[in-house]
């Protein structure tokens, strides 16, 4: 089992929709979590990051993290055609400072 | 501010070759971390150093090795390149807060 599992998608959703992005982790000792969209041909940029449960809110992105199920969820409302991209979200800690990633969701928001 | 930069951009290697690949951070930046990204296993930790010293390695075989300078410029070496070690290769350093800038990443073929 993956340390971080991810639904792989790819996701295809029409503008304007809202969209739900969703990890699992297996290990309580994982203490920060982000989310990171990376585009075609460059590296990952990071949007989100949370160390608590509960939800962190930035603009129309939404992170939401729950450690007594050990899940992790990141929403985009009004989703825009520029938000087309692979999400991965990552998780960090222990005292290794190392991020562990989820495979990634493709997402196309359709205009 | 300039970003993270990766030197090259892309590289043809056949088996058994070496490469060497280079990466400079964001000024001020001491932290530098490497990653591998495929599209079977996603992203990899491969190593991060800080101040030259190699801080954390990830479960990569011994031909892939790193190093950083007292600039904290870094490389990082694949030796006895393998069909499977074709993939996109990301540096990213990190600011006081903890957060991880990438690059745009090295992209290896090997044939």
């Amino acid at each position: 089992q993956k340390e971080v599992e991810q639904d792989p998608g790819p996701l295809s959703v029409p503008e304007g929709a809202i969209v739900s992005l969703n990890c699992t982790y297996s290990n309580s000792a994982f203490q920060y979590f982000m989310w990171y969209r990376q585009y075609s041909r460059k590296g990952p940029e990071l949007l989100m990051y949370t160390y608590s449960s509960g939800n962190k809110e930035d603009g129309r992105f939404t992170a939401q993290v729950d450690k007594s199920s050990k899940y992790i969820s990141l929403f985009i409302r009004d989703s825009q055609p520029s938000d087309s991209a692979t999400y991965l979200c990552a998780i960090e800690g222990g005292s290794a400072r190392q991020l562990t990633f989820g495979s990634g969701t493709q997402l196309t928001v359709l205009p | 501010k300039a970003g993270v930069t990766q030197t090259p951009r892309y590289l043809i290697k056949t088996r058994g070759q070496q490469v060497t690949l280079s990466c400079s951070p964001i000024s001020g930046h001491r932290s530098v971390s490497w990653y591998q990204q495929t599209p079977g296993q996603g992203l990899q930790f491969l190593f991060e150093y800080f101040s030259e010293t190699q801080r954390n390695k990830g479960n990569f075989p011994g031909r892939f090795s790193g190093r950083q300078f007292s600039n904290s410029r870094s490389e990082m070496n694949v030796s006895t390149l393998e069909l499977g070690d074709s993939a996109l290769y990301l540096c990213a350093s990190r600011d006081r807060a903890g957060e991880l800038f990438f690059g745009e990443g090295s992209r290896l073929t090997v044939l």
